[in-house]
């Protein structure tokens, strides 16, 4: 198994421009997050799925859109990108019932600047 | 306020030397407290999960404990080797009516040779 993948590793933006950060897992986990992790500040939840199909908000969803077409992928767009969404995104899948009982397993993460 | 604050925040020791990291939390109620490494440039991994009724958990030398009463978790690293250099995260599970993610921030630790 891969577990959780993401690409690209490294990204560069201007400002407004869009892009799509994406996820993949072979584990068959129905449910998969998109975290943010800035200096100085615990990981912060964007986006996350229980299952295809259904997408819900995190605490900080500004800016940010989900969509889950299939149990493996899980993509995170950016509309138009700004500074302030300069951070390393994290992906994250469990197994059904959800990461609060079971073990959550994290990608390498993709480093985002937005000049 | 549901926190998990974590002390210290950066920490330096020899190589085969033990040490313990601190994490304190204001989060109630919790379902369960995890430990996680995160290597730099890399995902969190999970060492440790306790629920609240849990003292004590090992992964080989990590060995994490909590006491609920104090609200207080320690991570306890034996005979440290140059790959436990590394962040080590805290994290509360809240389950006030939705379940929760709480982080802390993290203790940076460096082992040195």
């Amino acid at each position: 198994n891969a577990g959780v993948t993401q690409t690209p590793k490294f990204q560069v933006l201007k400002t407004g421009q869009s892009m799509t950060l994406q996820c993949a897992q072979d584990m068959n986990h129905e449910y998969m997050s998109w975290y943010r992790q800035d200096p100085g500040m615990g990981l912060r939840l964007i986006h996350y799925s229980v299952g295809a199909g259904i997408t819900d908000q995190g605490e900080v969803p500004n800016g940010y859109n989900v969509s889950r077409s299939t149990t493996e992928d899980f993509p995170l767009r950016l509309l138009s990108a700004a500074p302030s969404q300069t951070s390393v995104y994290f992906c994250a899948s469990s197994y059904s019932g959800g990461p609060f009982f079971n073990e959550q397993y994290f990608g390498p993460g993709t480093r985002l600047t937005v000049t | 306020k549901n926190q998990v604050e974590q002390s210290p925040q950066s920490l330096i020791i020899l190589e085969g030397k033990n040490c313990t990291l601190q994490c304190n939390y204001t989060v109630s109620p919790f379902s369960n407290l995890r430990w996680y490494k995160q290597d730099t440039g890399r995902g969190p991994v999970s060492l440790t999960i306790m629920t609240f009724s849990e003292n004590t958990k090992s992964n080989g030398r990590y060995t994490a404990t909590l006491d609920a009463d104090t609200k207080q978790s320690s991570l306890h690293i034996t005979a440290s080797q140059l790959s436990d250099s590394a962040s080590y995260i805290c994290v509360v599970i809240l389950t006030s009516g939705t379940y929760k993610y709480i982080f802390g921030t993290g203790t940076r630790l460096k082992v040195l040779a």
